[in-house]
């Protein structure tokens, strides 16, 4: 079945910018996304791409998608202390159920 | 436009109890996810169901687990005789199924936690 990755934790200082990245193995879906959870909160859906596409700005974020190596990150700009949150990348699977990633932790330090 | 709810948001249910999680979906939609998040893990599929029917379970344990989406009312996930290792957040996510339209949008959760 399909592997997500991403690596737990990530600090970044506030007002730089936080990569989140994302491995996965197979190739087949149509939609990569990017979900953010806060504490004790379901999950809410930040922006998707097409797996047509190579790059997709929405605001402060950026998703990238390199399907040759099967990498998706997210970029946020001007990260603040509201984003500490985690942030799961999913993938469409062959029923339309979504497979998630385990999740990365980001701190958002003053 | 309300968006997906389950209740209740907070369950603690005694081993060997049953648990009955509910979800009522967006207006409009018909397709429902399940989903279960074990503490520090990402969330995991469980069961693709559309009123009537159930379209996927390929993620459900194969005992004690049970989902149904009626004709009319929520989508009811059923835990049976519940163990420890049943504790973990339960999350419904619901879309309309239309050709094109992929987004699933999730409610706020089931927190169960089995004493």
């Amino acid at each position: 079945g399909e592997d997500v990755e991403q690596s737990l934790f990530l600090s970044v200082r506030e007002g730089d910018s936080s990569v989140i990245n994302c491995t996965y193995t197979d190739s087949s879906s149509t939609y990569l996304y990017w979900y953010k959870q806060e504490p004790g909160a379901g999950l809410q859906l930040l922006t998707y791409i097409f797996s047509n596409m190579d790059m997709k700005q929405d605001q402060r974020l950026t998703v990238l998608l390199n399907k040759k190596d099967k990498h998706l990150s997210l970029r946020i700009a001007d990260t603040q202390t509201g984003d500490s949150a985690i942030y799961f990348c999913a993938l469409t699977g062959s029923a339309r159920q979504l497979t998630f990633g385990s999740g990365t932790q980001l701190t958002v330090l003053p | 436009n309300a968006g997906v709810m389950q209740n209740p948001r907070h369950l603690v249910r005694r081993r060997g109890q049953e648990a009955r999680l509910r979800c009522s979906p967006m207006k409009g939609h018909s397709h429902v996810y399940w989903y279960r998040q074990l503490p520090e893990e990402g969330l995991k599929f469980m069961v693709y169901l559309q009123k009537e029917n159930i379209i996927d379970e390929s993620g459900m344990p194969k005992e004690r687990f049970s989902a149904e989406f009626p004709k009319e009312g929520p989508s009811i996930l059923r835990i049976q005789q519940v163990v420890r290792g049943d504790s973990a957040a339960y999350f419904c996510a619901s879309s309309n199924g239309l050709a094109g339209d992929h987004e699933q949008f999730f409610g706020p959760g089931t927190r169960l936690t089995v004493l």
